[in-house]
């Protein structure tokens, strides 16, 4: 079964600087993979999505890539603000093809940006 | 505003109550989804329905039980039977067109006394 991985349980940056977090996937390459951002005590929010024949998205300050061979996505925020400090979901198709619509999850990347 | 309301926000219960946490969407998407989500966990999935008087159980459907009689109500029952049912809980909805992008409710945190 698929299993997705993002391997920082927290992260600690300046403002201004640009914060990197990373989601790895361990089988199959799925269609497109989601990012969405979690504030504490508030559901998690959808912020971008790629597609496995797309290299990069942007979206004002945020950028994602995907990396099939790698089987990796970032996540980017340039010019962090404290205002940015949240945990950040990586998703994707639970089964093969997301027939069923399912998304799994990972355990998310605490971000803390500090003044 | 469309969205997805979810209540209560904060619920106490005594061991061996069921409860029932409600989420309600007006966004008028077709499938519908129930998580669970713990400290240092990734969210889980309960259960899901894609279409009205149709669900499906998810990864940790034990202890749960849930309804879809109309399109923008999906109530799920923590059962007595759930040994550990102190969570956040969360409700999704997804349109059904295209790529899978959920809408979350703002959650429910249920502790068991």
């Amino acid at each position: 079964s698929q299993k997705i991985e993002q391997n920082s349980e927290a992260l600690n940056i300046q403002e201004g600087k640009t914060a990197t977090l990373t989601c790895n996937y361990t089988n199959y390459s799925p269609a497109y993979l989601q990012w969405y951002r979690q504030d504490p005590g508030r559901g998690p929010v959808f912020l971008l999505l790629i597609r496995e024949n797309e290299k990069e998205k942007r979206k004002e300050r945020l950028k994602v890539t995907f990396d099939t061979t790698l089987k990796q996505s970032l996540f980017h925020i340039t010019a962090s603000q404290p205002a940015d400090s949240a945990t950040y979901l990586c998703a994707l198709d639970a089964d093969y093809g997301g027939s069923q619509g399912n998304l799994i999850f990972g355990k998310g990347t605490k971000l803390s940006v500090k003044p | 505003d469309g969205g997805i309301t979810q209540s209560p926000k904060y619920l106490f219960r005594k061991e061996g109550q069921n409860v029932t946490l409600s989420c309600e969407q007006n966004l008028n998407h077709d499938a519908m989804y129930w998580y669970r989500q713990d400290p240092g966990q990734g969210l889980r999935l309960i259960y899901y329905s894609q279409i009205v008087n149709d669900f499906q159980k998810g990864d940790i459907a034990e202890g749960y039980s849930v309804s879809r009689e109309k399109k923008e109500s999906f109530p799920l029952t923590v059962t007595s039977a759930q040994k550990n049912p102190t969570a956040f809980y969360l409700c999704a909805s997804r349109e059904g067109h295209g790529a899978n992008v959920l809408t979350f409710g703002a959650g429910s945190r249920l502790t068991v006394l």
